[in-house]
């Protein structure tokens, strides 16, 4: 378990629909990142959050849109699904002071648009 | 803006050593290594934050060197536990920019 906690395991949905993805980050981590991962692809940076705050901003659709918490969980949302939305998706999350960590991953939401 | 990484794939017996390299057309300021399973959610193995820094894992460690804008890891006496895609990343800004990503497979 590696502290990052990532519902749901697995998503099966239909094209045009919306789902909310959620993270909660470890224990302390103020920041929290979101990657999409298709199928035997490399991670691609979507967005980060910092202790409530947007930080950065990646490749990300506008009809993807996330946030983060209060209480630092942040949830992912992604509408009007198609088909090529199918992909892992990662959330992770870093102590950013001092910056001399790395990233921990939650073992992500695997997505399916049918 | 995306590291690239290279080889793509390596091919190894076990006991055998093999080097990833990880090359940017930006300045790093650091970088990380990642391994993958697959399936599984990317591990932290390490992070470089200066030149000239060297860091080692078990058998497992990475150089970086700044002027080149470069990263190298260094896999000594590979293990079946080592197979996986290594990622280097990179942060130019605050966020983690992963690079193209080296599939290692070990076998008996």
């Amino acid at each position: 378990d590696s502290g990052v906690t990532q519902t749901p395991k697995h998503l099966i949905t239909a094209t045009g629909q919306r789902v909310t993805l959620r993270c909660s980050p470890r224990s302390g981590d103020l920041s929290v990142y979101w990657y999409q991962q298709s199928l035997d692809q490399g991670l691609q940076f979507l967005i980060q959050y910092y202790n409530g705050e947007e930080r950065a901003k990646g490749n990300i659709l506008e009809r993807f849109s996330a946030q983060q918490f209060p209480d630092l969980h942040s949830e992912l949302n992604l509408s009007s699904l198609e088909l090529g939305d199918s992909a892992l998706y990662f959330c992770a999350s870093s102590a950013r002071d001092p910056p001399n960590y790395g990233y921990t991953f939650g073992s992500g939401t695997r997505l399916t648009v049918v | 803006q995306q590291p690239v990484q290279s080889p793509q794939a390596v091919i190894l017996r076990e006991g055998e050593d093999a080097v990833i390299n990880c090359s940017s057309s930006k300045a790093l300021y650091s970088v990380h290594w990642y391994r993958q399973k697959h399936g599984e959610a990317p591990v932290f193995l390490m992070i470089l934050l200066k030149g000239g820094e060297q860091k080692g894992h078990d058998k497992i460690s990475a150089s970086f060197n700044e002027k080149k804008q470069q990263s190298s890891l260094y896999l000594t006496a590979s293990q079946l536990s080592y197979s996986g895609t290594y990622f280097c990343g990179t942060e130019p800004t605050d966020k983690l920019i992963f690079g193209t990503g080296t599939r290692l497979q070990v076998f008996p």
